[in-house]
């Protein structure tokens, strides 16, 4: 079945720098990419999202990038601000794609220090 | 719109003893899932319901774990007899169709 594959686990960034979060996948036939925000005790929440038919998506400070002949797909934050701590999952969907089923990676912990 | 329900927010139990969890999606979502989070991990899917039908079940520990979804509406995911190591979130999404999934508050399990 699909793997996924987080890095790094854990990032501190200053307020104002960027953070960039990187995951790998095993299913070549995977076809959509969606990354989910966890603040502590709380829900995952849908942030962005990718197809593969797309290489990059843009969101206000957020963006994903997708490289489908690596099998790679990464999550930029800019300007990052205090708000933006949290736990950053990624997730990719294997086929058969009709029903929605997700495999997640294993989280990254982003820290934003003022 | 209302968002997934689930309750309760916390159970602490005993190992060997039963416990139960309810999600109720959201209107209209045909697809609805059952994820376990272990603390410092991403959710692991357990069960997918397509209305009431099961989709996949195939990371549910069938021995310990039970769901069923009446009527293509609420849910409700069992353990019987729990373990130490079933201690997680439990956590319940839903989606219109397959497409983005969005998760309920969860329930966070404690086997003593």
């Amino acid at each position: 079945g699909e793997n996924v594959e987080q890095h790094p686990s854990t990032l501190s960034v200053q307020e104002g720098d960027s953070a960039v979060i990187k995951c790998t996948y095993s299913d070549s036939a995977s076809n959509y990419f969606p990354w989910y925000k966890q603040e502590l005790g709380k829900r995952p929440q849908l942030i962005i999202d990718i197809r593969s038919n797309v290489g990059e998506k843009k969101d206000q400070r957020i963006a994903v990038t997708l490289n489908k002949t690596a099998k790679h797909f990464s999550l930029h934050i800019t300007e990052t601000q205090p708000e933006d701590s949290a736990v950053y999952f990624c997730a990719a969907r294997p086929p058969p794609d009709s029903w929605g089923k997700l495999q997640f990676g294993a989280g990254t912990q982003v820290v934003v220090t003022p | 719109e209302a968002g997934v329900a689930q309750s309760p927010r916390y159970k602490i139990i005993e190992k060997r003893q039963s416990v139960a969890f309810w999600c109720n999606p959201i209107s209209g979502h045909a697809t609805l899932y059952w994820y376990q989070q272990i603390l410092g991990q991403g959710p692991k899917l357990l069960i997918q319901f397509q209305n009431n039908g099961v989709v996949d079940d195939s990371q549910l520990p069938k021995d310990r774990f039970s769901a069923e979804r009446l009527k293509g509406v609420d849910s409700t995911l069992k353990i019987q007899p729990a373990k130490l190591e079933d201690s997680a979130v439990y956590l319940c999404a839903s989606s219109p169709r397959g497409n983005e999934q969005f998760f309920g508050p969860g329930t966070r399990l404690t086997v003593l």
